[in-house]
């Protein structure tokens, strides 16, 4: 596709569910970042991927957040045993050079997670 | 990387009006993006400002760097309905870049 897609949409979990969230980034793009935004908030970090290498991943709140991207193209953010404090809008990014900023991040729609 | 922060927190207006928010940030930058959210949606990348430029145009955005403030500018000439959504800065330095993002300046602009 033309853009960043992330799937599903919307996510409802009870307390305690696993949850994966799918980022498929715009093809040939290097940089993929993951964020959280909470309502009313601007996107906090979470982890930053350059091809398959996760470089930076100090964002992530708990070791209960975990993100792959074992091929270098779609990414999966996981959460294990979620709690209501995640509930938060999941955002993806991608871009097609890392470095000094010069490439704009190009971001999903995001993936509503609404812990019960 | 640093976190820009963007002022006013919210902003309301009439249509046609135009609309200015800001944004500072602490240490010495690479660039500046600012980006744009609609509700319910992802950022959308508007424009790029380098250090060594002042100002930038992109059709009824203007964006102005005062490198000696740490501050940034964007303003919306002639605003619209459909302008309104939230605006974030993402100043840029050193250089492993992970863009980092304030609360933004929500704007509403009324019919």
């Amino acid at each position: 596709g033309a853009g960043v897609s992330q799937s599903p949409r919307y996510k409802v979990a009870k307390r305690g569910q696993d949850v994966a969230l799918r980022c498929d980034p715009i093809s040939g793009h290097v940089s993929l970042f993951w964020y959280q935004q909470a309502l009313g908030q601007g996107p906090e970090f979470l982890t930053y991927f350059q091809n398959e290498a996760q470089l930076d991943k100090s964002g992530l709140p708990s070791d209960r957040f975990f993100a792959e991207r074992p091929e270098g193209s779609v990414s999966t953010l996981k959460i294990q045993r979620t709690q209501q404090e995640d509930s938060a809008v999941y955002l993806c990014a991608s871009s097609l050079v890392s470095g000094q900023g010069q490439s704009p991040l190009h971001f999903g729609n995001g993936t509503r997670l609404t812990v019960t | 990387s640093q976190q820009g922060e963007e002022d006013p927190q919210a902003l309301s207006i009439q249509e046609g009006e135009n609309a200015t928010m800001n944004c500072s940030y602490k240490t010495s930058i690479n660039n500046l993006q600012w980006y744009r959210q609609n509700s319910g949606r992802g950022l959308v990348h508007l424009i790029l400002i380098r250090s060594n430029e002042r100002e930038k145009h992109s059709g009824r955005l203007r964006v102005t760097l005062d490198t000696s403030k740490k501050s940034s500018s964007l303003l919306i000439t002639a605003s619209r309905a459909a302008d309104t959504a939230s605006y974030f800065c993402a100043p840029s330095s050193g250089g492993s870049y992970i863009p980092t993002f304030g609360r933004g300046t929500s704007l509403i602009v009324h019919p």
